[in-house]
């Protein structure tokens, strides 16, 4: 059963860089899926951020491309976030999840909260 | 971008009752349409896949129909573990994002 945990700071300064891991279990990432993130401003809807195929192909949010970075790790079986020029705009909920189409999300993280902040 | 709509924003309904949400898509999204289902505090769940596939585990009282631009998701027999908030979401593949529609949050009456 795939598992996936993420992590990273829970502060951010405005204007810095929010980089997080995902860790996945129960699967290898390698073998195949899309790999992405989601994320939910406090009492908001959910925002679709990007995905990464497990060959390193990516598919971003048009919204947030030129801020946006997905790579994936598969010595460490993980995968990663990183989103520039982070403003309070950013503050959200961040989930990770396996893709088992490029958008279609199954199953996701337990998610971890980023407070963009000075 | 495809925008997704759904309605009611909040359904009041009792357990037992039989619920359904409506969302609509601004373009043709074909079958591409997933239903989540989230509880406070707790990471969204895949309820239904291509618009009427029931994903495995969900169970039967929920289902989900639909093409093109409008699509339902209809609970046969509300149970009090149903009572969360529901978003649609497409994944057309040919038209990222793949955006979720604001979500309708089922309460008790």
């Amino acid at each position: 059963q795939v598992q996936l945990q993420e992590s990273g700071p829970g502060l951010v300064k405005p204007s810095e860089t929010l980089s997080l891991t995902c860790t996945v279990s129960g699967y290898s990432i390698s073998s195949g899926y899309y790999w992405g993130w989601i994320r939910q401003p406090p009492g908001k809807g959910l925002e679709w951020i990007g995905s990464i195929y497990h060959s390193g192909s990516t598919y971003y949010n048009p919204s947030l491309k030129s801020r946006v970075t997905i790579s994936v790790d598969t010595s460490k079986n993980q995968f990663s976030l990183k989103l520039s020029s982070v403003t309070a705009a950013d503050t959200a909920v961040y989930y990770c999840a396996r893709g088992i189409a490029a958008g279609l999300i199954d199953p996701w993280g337990q998610g971890t909260l980023v407070t963009v902040s000075s | 971008d495809i925008q997704m709509t759904q309605s009611p924003s909040t359904l009041s309904a009792s357990v037992g009752d039989r619920v359904t949400i409506t969302c609509r898509a601004s373009q043709s999204i074909s079958s591409w349409l997933a239903w989540y289902q989230q509880k406070p505090g707790k990471a969204p769940k895949l309820l239904i896949y291509k618009a009427s596939s029931l994903e495995s585990g969900v169970p039967s009282r929920f289902s989900g129909s639909g093409s093109g631009t409008e699509f339902t998701l209809t609970i046969s027999s509300l149970q009090p573990d149903d009572f969360a908030t529901y978003y649609c979401q497409q994944y057309n593949s040919y038209s990222p994002p793949f955006t979720f529609g604001p979500g309708t949050k089922v309460d008790i009456k």
